[in-house]
């Protein structure tokens, strides 16, 4: 039982450089979200997924890119880092909306210099 | 705005006592509340839920309460163990929505002393 999982789970950028958070689910999960967590406070969501081929942006998505091709990957991209990227990031998922409670990944943590 | 707030960053309990963890919220009739425990350097996994047509839910140690007209949600943890000790996150869902979304408090730390 994997659930969600995320590479890599630490990373250091330098300013201006790009990578990618992976995050895959092995539970068919049609909703898929990505989240940063700052210290002291809650989620803010970046983006979400409702199913393959469909992405939208949730509260904090400046400097952030996504893709949904498959029912089981939800990368997230950052085309040019910056500190105030320095974050954990986390990766969720959900059968269907409502009580359904979402599934979280154990995080990437991202520091910017 | 912040929709979801937790205004306690931590609490300490001892073991064997109940914990309450508090939150508040701004008002949409379709919500639905969750509580999430969190443990340093994993993720969130979820606790214990509950939807607006409800006013407790209860689940082993776990119980939530939830004020609709005070617009406040509680936890209850009885008794509180010392593997408890982790960061707690409430969460509200817009049930009228197809997105699934959830926005969270800041979370409140709790501590739970031998």
């Amino acid at each position: 039982n994997a659930g969600v999982t995320q590479t890599p789970k630490f990373r250091i950028l330098k300013i201006g450089q790009s990578m990618t958070l992976q995050c895959t689910q092995d539970m068919n999960h049609n909703y898929m979200y990505w989240y940063r967590q700052d210290p002291g406070m809650g989620l803010k969501l970046i983006y979400y997924s409702v199913g393959a081929g469909i992405t939208d942006k949730g509260e904090v998505p400046n400097g952030y890119n996504v893709s949904r091709s498959t029912t089981e990957d939800f990368p997230l991209r950052l085309e040019l880092a910056a500190p105030s990227q320095t974050s954990v990031y986390f990766c969720a998922s959900t059968q269907r909306m409502g009580d359904q409670p979402q599934h979280f990944g154990d995080g990437t943590r991202l520091s910017i210099l | 705005d912040q929709q979801v707030k937790q205004n306690s960053p931590s609490l300490s309990v001892q073991e064997g006592r109940i914990s309450i963890l508090n939150c508040d919220y701004t008002n949409s009739m379709f919500d639905y509340f969750l509580w999430y425990k969190k443990y340093p350097a994993e993720g969130p996994t979820f606790l214990i839920s509950i939807s607006s047509i409800k006013d407790k839910n209860e689940d082993g140690r776990f119980t939530v309460f939830l004020n609709k007209s005070a617009k406040h949600l509680s936890l209850h943890i009885v008794p509180s163990q010392p593997g408890d000790s982790a960061v707690y996150f409430c969460a509200k869902g817009d049930g009228s929505s197809n997105t699934g979304k959830l926005i969270f408090g800041q979370g409140t730390t709790l501590q739970v002393k031998p």
